[in-house]
């Protein structure tokens, strides 16, 4: 079976232009969730859907950043306009059911902001 | 959300069995534990879940105490492979905002 499919694996930008993470959750899984990882912050919450409704957003960092879920199979993190300390991984994930602990996670997108 | 806490680090041979105590004194009623691990370069992994006692998998075993303020995650027979990042997180497992991940435990396994 496919996992959570993260595209692209690796973006270098420049200060100012939009960036646009995709996400393809599991097939059946309704909920999926949007993390970033640094060196200095960890694992960070950003976002989370259920059922392709966002339920939480207070981890998204600034107006910066917005997340769309227009179905069950796709999501999209958009950082628009990027800064050099948007410079992370970027994780998805996905879980079936409600909320049954066990989050699948992607690969990740490793942006780079110059 | 109940506040963890499990150490930074911690060295272990291969073979040898490893465990990792996560500290959680304000754990709720309806909270569940969790374990994660993370490959360098990979997105985290679950490995395993309980409310109390004991569970186990293929992978490893937790224990939860009867007070569960505390959980042990325990790998038995480590091989170097092993070495990855290990996170509790402790939450109601009905909220999405629950799987805040805390720094974690740096298990590094050596020959």
């Amino acid at each position: 079976d496919a996992g959570v499919i993260q595209s692209p694996r690796h973006e270098v930008t420049e200060m100012g232009q939009e960036v646009t993470l995709r996400c393809k959750p599991i097939s059946g899984h309704n909920s999926l969730f949007w993390y970033r990882q640094t060196m200095m912050r960890g694992l960070e919450l950003l976002i989370y859907f259920n059922n392709n409704v966002p339920i939480d957003d207070s981890g998204m960092p600034e107006d910066r950043f917005s997340a769309k879920m227009p179905n069950a199979s796709f999501s999209t993190l958009k950082i628009q306009p990027s800064e050099p300390r948007d410079s992370a991984v970027y994780f998805c994930a996905s879980s079936q059911g409600e909320y049954t602990g066990e989050l699948f996670f992607g690969e990740g997108s490793r942006l780079t902001v110059l | 959300l109940a506040k963890t806490t499990q150490p930074i680090s911690m060295d272990s041979y291969e073979g040898q069995e490893v465990n990792i105590t996560c500290s959680h004194n304000n754990i709720a009623t309806n909270d569940y534990i969790t374990w994660y691990q993370q490959f360098p370069s990979q997105g985290p992994r679950f490995i395993i879940q309980g409310y109390k006692t004991k569970v186990t998998n293929e992978v490893a075993s937790l224990f939860i105490p009867a007070d569960r303020k505390s959980s042990t995650l325990s790998l038995p027979r480590v091989s170097l492979s092993d070495t990855a990042v290990y996170y509790c997180l402790v939450g109601d497992i009905n909220y999405g905002q629950n799987f805040v991940f805390g720094p974690g435990t740096r298990l590094s396994v050596l020959p």
